[in-house]
């Protein structure tokens, strides 16, 4: 089995701060994926990665950016953050990045914007 | 772009009722169907999936596809308490890409 961390737990910034969230699996997969999760809207993919150095943008990628450093990291910034947001990122992997396959998740960073 | 829906937003039932959870897609092109299950302030995690018309059960769970309705459901046998969670359906469609549903919030009360 494996196990994806995400740091931090939880993240309080000011409007228009840089934020950046880090997410590590030891999967070995190939895939990994960042989503947004609010009340009412279910899932919404921000950015994915095939492969290290690789970064495809999903529905949402606009705010944001992602870096793939290394097979087992991916990492998102929050460009400029906005007022009273709050919403769960979730990263996930996959060991392809085939869709017909199970995506593992992480527990999420929450983020608040003061 | 495809749309999936789910319904009811939430929902209550009694220990050892049966559950249902539907939900309905757009794209009647799309080829994999799946539920997950997410436990208040934990990770998701993958509990079935089916590719083709039909049912398919594992223990007390039980997936329903219909394509040409354009509808799939997870029923859940014998509901525990601790199948409350939120209950996320997700869909390949089109363009080959995985799309969730925005979630049923099941309680079961003891």
């Amino acid at each position: 089995g494996g196990i994806i961390t995400q740091t931090p737990k939880f993240l309080i910034g000011q409007e228009g701060q840089k934020l950046t969230l880090k997410c590590q699996q030891n999967f070995n997969h190939d895939t990994m994926y960042w989503y947004r999760q609010d009340s009412g809207k279910g899932l919404r993919l921000i950015y994915y990665s095939i492969t290290e150095n690789d970064l495809q943008k999903g529905d949402l990628s606009e705010g944001y950016d992602a870096s793939r450093e290394k097979k087992s990291s991916f990492s998102l910034t929050v460009t400029s953050a906005q007022k009273n947001e709050m919403a769960v990122f979730l990263c996930a992997s996959s060991q392809t990045g085939n869709p017909n396959e199970r995506l593992f998740f992480g527990h999420g960073t929450k983020l608040s914007v003061l | 772009q495809q749309k999936v829906q789910q319904s009811p937003e939430s929902l209550i039932v009694p220990e050892g009722a049966m559950t249902s959870l539907n939900c309905t897609f757009s794209d009647s092109a799309s080829q994999y169907f799946a539920w997950y299950r997410q436990h208040s302030g934990k990770a998701p995690k993958a509990l079935m999936s089916i590719f083709s018309n039909g049912e398919k059960e594992e223990g007390r769970f039980t997936i329903h596809l219909n394509k040409a309705s354009l509808h799939f459901s997870l029923h859940i046998r014998d509901s525990q308490p601790s199948d409350s969670a939120l209950y996320l359906c997700a869909v390949t469609g089109m363009g080959y890409k995985l799309t969730f549903g925005t979630g049923t919030s099941l309680l079961v009360d003891p």
